[in-house]
């Protein structure tokens, strides 16, 4: 097990055109969280699944966000009819849920998103 | 509301001498605490946890309950300490919740 995976590690979009990057958590891991980073800030939570179930949604996930673990496994965040102001690095991050206070979340590299 | 401030966008300190790196947050209940470093071209990581009360690296923090703080800190900093540092919180929901983090630079 290589860690967190996050495909693709860069995307250039034009405005208005959908997007889906993928995160592929550590194997063993029920949680998983989905996070956003712009320039000069912390990440920002922006949802959270534990295995297939969505359980958390941030205010900043707005309509044209949506995200799914179908099986549990691997996520996908889309962006449909991408703004500029989408532009940032997205991350991935998973945690096995007994241990989040010991071992932490652990993270991907990231997909960096810029749209023009 | 949970929230975490990092005073600090930019520190830098020379070799040797100690670093302190702030973060303050406000949560009404009992927060759980932890610091993530991001070394250059490398993924955000956890550096240690308030629960654990360890000593990573050369790096302590301690929770302080009273005035809502838990700074990081290294008698001696060393040139590998160069990196991006953040605070964040996990309150009674499962989400970590990031300060603006700190960039500290250590001079040779």
């Amino acid at each position: 097990d290589t860690g967190v995976s996050q495909n693709p590690r860069h995307k250039i979009t034009k405005r208005g055109q959908n997007v889906t990057f993928r995160c592929d958590p550590i194997s063993e891991h029920n949680r998983l969280y989905w996070y956003r980073q712009t320039l000069g800030q912390g990440p920002e939570f922006l949802t959270y699944f534990q295995n297939e179930a969505q359980l958390e949604k941030s205010r900043l996930l707005s309509d044209r966000f949506s995200a799914e673990r179908p099986k549990g496994s691997f996520s996908t965040l889309e962006i449909q009819r991408t703004e500029q102001g989408d532009s940032a690095m997205y991350l991935c991050a998973s945690s096995l849920g007994s241990r989040d206070l010991t071992t932490g979340y652990t993270f991907g590299s990231g997909t960096r998103l810029t749209v023009v | 509301a949970q929230r975490v401030t990092q005073p600090e966008k930019l520190l830098s300190v020379f070799k040797g001498a100690p670093v302190e790196l702030k973060c303050n947050y406000s949560y009404s209940g009992s927060p759980e605490l932890f610091w993530y470093v991001q070394y250059s071209r490398q993924r955000l990581q956890l550096l240690l946890r308030h629960i654990s009360r360890e000593s990573i690296k050369g790096f302590t923090a301690d929770l302080n309950k009273g005035e809502t703080s838990f700074h990081l800190k290294k008698p001696f900093a060393q040139e590998e300490d160069s990196a991006m540092y953040y605070c964040a919180l996990k309150g009674g929901a499962q989400k970590l919740v990031f300060g603006q983090g700190t960039r500290l630079t250590i001079n040779p």
